[in-house]
This record gives C-alpha cells, sequence and structure tokens, in this order.
C-alpha cells in the first residue's frame, strides 16, 4: 500500500530565509509524487510532481522539492521565503488514486 | 492550467434535506473524478473515485447511499449528500486528471464546497 507521511504539523520561517517543509513517501513501484498548496477556504493548487528524471524539480512560485530515493523523501523547499507562501502544503502519492499526507502549515513571519 | 469549477461554493441546509454538489472540467475531458471531504485541520479524505459512465468506487467507510455520486459526463460529476445531518458539515472538494494522462498527471481541484447543516 502506498502512503506519505508529513512529519512537521507547523513550519515557521522568516521572510527571506530558506525553508523546507519535509515529506517521505512509501511505495511499491516507482513513486509518482506531487506538491500542493491550500489557501484557508480554497481548494488545492498543484505545485510540482516527480515522475522520472533529474531529482531536483522545479515547481511554481519559485519552490522546488528533491527526490531521495535512499532516503525515500520528496522536501519542498523554496531559497527565500515570502509571506505569501503562508498556507497549508500537502505532500500526495499517486497510483490509482492520490493519497496525502497531512499537511504542514507554513508560516512565513515578516 | 486545467480549470476545475466547484458549486456552490458555500451552502447551508436544514438537517433532513438533500444536497447537490457539482463538479465540472471547465476545458478539458475528465473520465475520472475525485471526490475529497476535508475536516478542520485535517488532511484530505478520499470519499469515491467518480468514472464516467459507472458507479462510483467508494473508499472503506464512506456510505453511498448517503453520498451519492453521478458522473454522466466527460465534464460533469455530481455529489448529492442525501438526509444530510450535522455531522455531514465539512469541506468538499472535487478533483479530475486530464483523460489518458494516469497516474503521471497531476489532479485539478475545485475550490470546493463548504456544507454546513444545521
Amino acid at each position: 500500500a502506498q502512503s506519505v507521511a508529513q512529519p512537521e504539523d507547523q513550519v515557521n520561517v522568516a521572510e527571506g530565509n530558506p525553508l523546507t517543509v519535509k515529506c517521505t513517501y512509501s511505495v511499491s513501484g516507482n513513486p509518482y509524487l506531487f506538491w500542493y498548496v491550500q489557501y484557508p477556504n480554497r481548494g488545492l493548487q498543484f505545485l510540482l510532481k516527480y515522475i522520472t528524471g533529474d531529482n531536483l524539480v522545479k515547481g511554481s512560485y519559485g519552490f522546488e522539492a528533491e527526490f531521495n530515493k535512499s532516503q525515500t523523501s520528496f522536501h519542498l523547499k523554496k531559497p527565500s521565503a515570502l509571506v505569501s507562501d503562508s498556507a497549508l502544503y500537502f505532500c500526495a502519492v499517486r497510483g490509482d488514486k492520490l493519497i496525502f499526507g497531512t499537511g504542514t502549515r507554513l508560516q512565513v513571519f515578516p | 492550467g486545467a480549470v476545475v469549477s466547484q458549486h456552490p461554493s458555500r451552502v447551508i441546509c436544514k438537517s433532513g434535506t438533500s444536497v447537490k454538489i457539482e463538479c465540472r472540467s471547465l476545458d478539458f475531458q475528465a473520465t475520472t473524478m475525485f471526490w475529497y471531504r476535508q475536516f478542520p485541520k485535517q488532511s484530505l479524505m478520499l470519499m469515491a473515485t467518480s468514472n464516467e459512465g459507472s458507479k462510483a468506487t467508494y473508499e472503506q467507510g464512506v456510505e453511498k447511499d448517503k453520498f451519492l455520486i453521478n458522473h454522466a459526463s466527460l465534464t460533469l460529476s455530481t455529489l448529492t449528500v442525501t438526509s444530510a445531518h450535522p455531522e455531514d458539515s465539512s469541506f468538499y472538494i472535487c478533483s479530475a486528471s486530464v483523460s489518458g494522462t494516469s497516474y503521471t498527471g497531476e489532479l485539478f481541484f475545485g475550490e470546493g464546497s463548504r456544507l454546513t447543516v444545521l
């Protein structure tokens, strides 16, 4: 069975600092991994995905994620955080359905 | 990117009534749509997978007679909460992937529908 874990409920970072939101996964076979962002009372917006190829995936709004097969991780990163990045972030793994992690709330302080 | 429209965004109803939520893919065809439920400060729970022209596949623990799903066309899926009760109050989100993209395609999400049952 596939699963994904986000160990941090909340991440706090100062504006301008780099940010990392952690995600680990468990799948049998090739992992298809995704990051989504959710703003209050809104649906989810796609940020980026890893299917195959380069381990560093670049996505929307300056976000990127690094696929690490040996550590079964797919951490979301951004070199310089913005206050507007404050939102709920979900890591997900796709098989015949999309399974989400529990979400990490990112709070960027001015 | 592809656009998914969900309506209504908010609905308040009395206990015992039924509520229908529509999910439309506006600029692409979606053979499969997914319905999720999200409780406050929690993750998304997959309720069912909606397949065009066939019966929906419900996740374990989701009452199919309570949450009726219809996927009559390649651009429309509906979720009807029948005989709603206060415990059905939640944020419901639909999503769809472009037909033919299989497991590698990202899902596109509607804006969600907040249901409040009085």
